[in-house]
């Protein structure tokens, strides 16, 4: 079966560094998403790897290895606004989107 | 704005009766999907449609059925609700399934069955 593994919750310090962890057993793969979830909104976008290596865009980083079936997602400096649920997902073979559970991060002062 | 809308945002509904949830995106997407969102589950796709005038069915699709009449409609029904059927649903649409497929989330319908 298709599987996505990522932490249930995460807690960190603001202007702090937190590394969120995706690992994923799929049918194939057409690339790895991060979305970002607000308590009570919709999933937004951040960021697309379908190359081994890092992707940058500002305070945040995605890193893919496919050989391990890995993923993490790397904010820095957090903000209380980054209090949010983090969304790993793989497009498959059939490029249907697996969607894992979610982490959900909490930021303290 | 552009963007993608859903209705009604919330609902409360006896089981058996009939629910359609609307969904309607003003961006030219071609592709559009249903999504349900349970607590301590990934999302899981109903029903999806790659193009106006088909649809396809996702992980979880029975008790629901779709139509994409046109590109910018694309409302999915609940011929007679079960409790089971309590979820928020999300609707997405990219602009095309085969690139970069950056989904663009509507703010979800909120549903519960009783």
């Amino acid at each position: 079966g298709q599987n996505i593994d990522q932490p249930t919750e995460m807690t960190a310090t603001e202007g702090a560094i937190v590394q969120i962890n995706c690992t994923y057993q799929t049918s194939g793969f057409n690339g790895l998403f991060w979305y970002q979830q607000h308590a009570g909104e919709a999933p937004t976008f951040l960021s697309y790897n379908v190359l081994d290596g890092l992707e940058e865009k500002g305070r945040f980083s995605s890193f893919l290895s496919r050989s391990k079936g890995y993923s993490y997602l790397l904010l820095k400096e957090l903000q209380m606004k980054d209090s949010a649920s983090y969304l790993c997902a793989v497009r498959d073979s059939n490029y249907q989107l697996i969607w894992g559970a979610g982490t959900k991060l909490i930021i303290k002062p | 704005i552009a963007g993608i809308t859903q209705a009604p945002t919330s609902q409360i509904l006896a089981a058996g009766r009939r629910m359609t949830l609307r969904c309607t995106q003003d961006m030219r997407h071609n592709a559009m999907y249903w999504y349900r969102q349970d607590l301590g589950l990934g999302l899981r796709l109903i029903h999806y449609s790659n193009t106006a005038g088909t649809t396809g069915k996702g992980e979880v699709p029975d008790g629901y059925s779709v139509s994409r009449a046109n590109t910018d409609d694309f409302p999915l029904t609940l011929a007679s609700a079960v409790p089971s059927q309590t979820s928020v649903y999300f609707c997405a649409s990219s602009d095309s399934p085969d690139n970069t497929g950056e989904l663009f989330f509507g703010e979800g319908s909120r549903l519960t069955v009783l």
